[in-house]
């Protein structure tokens, strides 16, 4: 168990629609990144938090947005979902926002566009 | 974007047996990582490699950031079945935009027992 948490574990849902994938840091870790995993494009970086404000971005989609809370809690937001977005999402964090750092990964959510 | 060469691209292997896996990059890449994620979780680190040269190892796992600092390699010795997993490697560029990490495709290694 690394620490972070991640939810849903599972999401179905329909094109056009919208979802929010919720992560919780491990206890401490100020960083909060998300990835996107599927069978043919690996593991991509979405984008970086820190402490509340967007710190690096890759290829995050238009469509895509994502925040960091107070509670340092972060939200990925998915709209007008496609059938290409079905995905693993993963959410990890790290103490600071230095990339060589150990970054956790939560276990994921599985998104299921149909 | 920018991807690393990561290679081979899957392994299938006896258990006993050696591996090795690299990663290349056209351009200087400031720190090296090695991720193995496990079957349904996410990633965990394995090895950081943090200057040209360095070799560091993990138990059974050795890795080493390239002379060039454009590679790198992650061995696994006498594989055992728990290592069947997608190894990944990871960089932060010297240049450009280099506040995050970019990531190889993975290395699917299975173990025959």
């Amino acid at each position: 168990d690394s620490g972070v948490t991640q939810t849903p574990k599972h999401l179905i849902t329909a094109t056009g629609q919208r979802v929010t994938l919720r992560c919780s840091p491990r206890s401490g870790d100020l960083s909060v990144y998300w990835y996107q995993q599927s069978l043919d494009q690996g593991l991509q970086f979405l984008i970086q938090y820190y402490n509340g404000e967007e710190r690096a971005k890759g290829n995050i989609l238009e469509r895509f947005s994502a925040q960091q809370f107070p509670d340092l809690h972060s939200e990925l937001n998915l709209s007008s979902l496609e059938l290409g977005d079905s995905a693993l999402y993963f959410c990890a964090s790290s103490v600071e926002a230095r990339l060589e750092e150990t970054q956790y990964f939560g276990p994921g959510t599985r998104l299921l566009v149909l | 974007g920018q991807q690393l060469n990561q290679s081979p691209q899957s392994m299938f292997i006896q258990e006993g047996e050696d591996v090795s896996m690299n990663c290349t990059s056209s351009s200087i890449f400031n720190t090296w990582l090695w991720y193995k994620q496990d079957p349904g979780e996410g990633p965990v680190l394995l090895i950081a490699l943090y200057k040209a040269g360095e070799l560091t190892s993990n138990g059974r796992l050795t890795a080493q950031f390239g002379i060039t600092r454009k590679d790198s390699f992650l061995n696994i010795s006498a594989s055992i079945p728990s290592d069947v997993g997608i190894y990944f490697c990871a960089g932060q560029p010297n240049a450009g935009n280099n506040r995050k990490l970019i990531w190889g495709l993975g290395t699917s290694l299975a173990v025959n027992p």
